[in-house]
């Protein structure tokens, strides 16, 4: 399986800090993508970063992709409580893609 | 903007009862998916399809069926519910898997309690 796992599974801290999540993951992918839900929502696109590149940039979101590795990074910068949400890494191979359990982030005012 | 819409957003059915959740999206995809979501568990695939009338097994395809009779409809079915498959469903759609860029749109869920 080359499921993606996230660490930690839960993350909490105050508004103004950054925030930091990871994703682990098994065999060789295309592009892998980091969404956002909100409690009991769907889960929306936040950012998809290719197996060529390195670093990708949206807003106060930056993620770092890390093949060899197998690994990406997701930063939050100057969180707000608005950002309070589980994140989810999907890993996106040839013909599947999948998710993993996700990080719950907490932001307190 | 693409809409991924569930026909229900929650249901309550009774133990045995058929129950039918319908998924339509608006963007021509070819692919569509049926996840549920349990705590600690994550997404988990129940059924996808990547084209009218073709289905694959997911992770956890058993007590469930699909139906995808137009491109734009995609339907799970619970032929017979039971209360092992309260949760939280949620459908989604994308472009070909392997297409460089195809984002998956989600659905809102649908939270079905089977009791």
């Amino acid at each position: 399986s080359q499921q993606g796992e996230e660490d930690p599974q839960a993350l909490s801290i105050q508004e103004g800090e950054n925030a930091t999540m990871n994703c682990s993951y098994k065999t060789s992918i295309n592009n892998l993508q980091w969404y956002r839900q909100n409690s009991g929502r769907g889960l929306v696109h936040l950012i998809l970063i290719r197996s060529n590149e390195r670093e990708k940039h949206s807003g106060r979101l930056r993620v770092t992709l890390d093949t060899s590795k197998k690994s990406s990074s997701l930063l939050i910068t100057a969180s707000r409580a608005a950002d309070t949400a589980s994140y989810f890494c999907a890993t996106v191979g040839y013909s599947t893609l999948t998710f993993g359990k996700g990080t719950m982030l907490l932001v307190s005012p | 903007d693409v809409k991924v819409t569930q026909s229900s957003r929650y249901l309550v059915k009774r133990t045995g009862e058929k129950v039918f959740l319908e998924c339509v999206q608006d963007m021509d995809h070819e692919n569509m998916f049926w996840y549920r979501q349990d705590p600690g568990l994550g997404l988990r695939l129940i059924y996808f399809s990547y084209d009218v009338k073709m289905k694959e097994k997911g992770d956890i395809p058993e007590g469930y069926s699909v139906s995808r009779e137009k491109k734009e409809r995609f339907s799970l079915i619970l032929e017979s519910a039971s209360t092992n498959q309260t949760s939280m469903y949620l459908c989604a759609s994308s472009f070909r898997i392997g297409r460089s860029g195809n984002t998956i749109y989600f659905g809102e869920g649908s939270w079905l309690t089977v009791v």
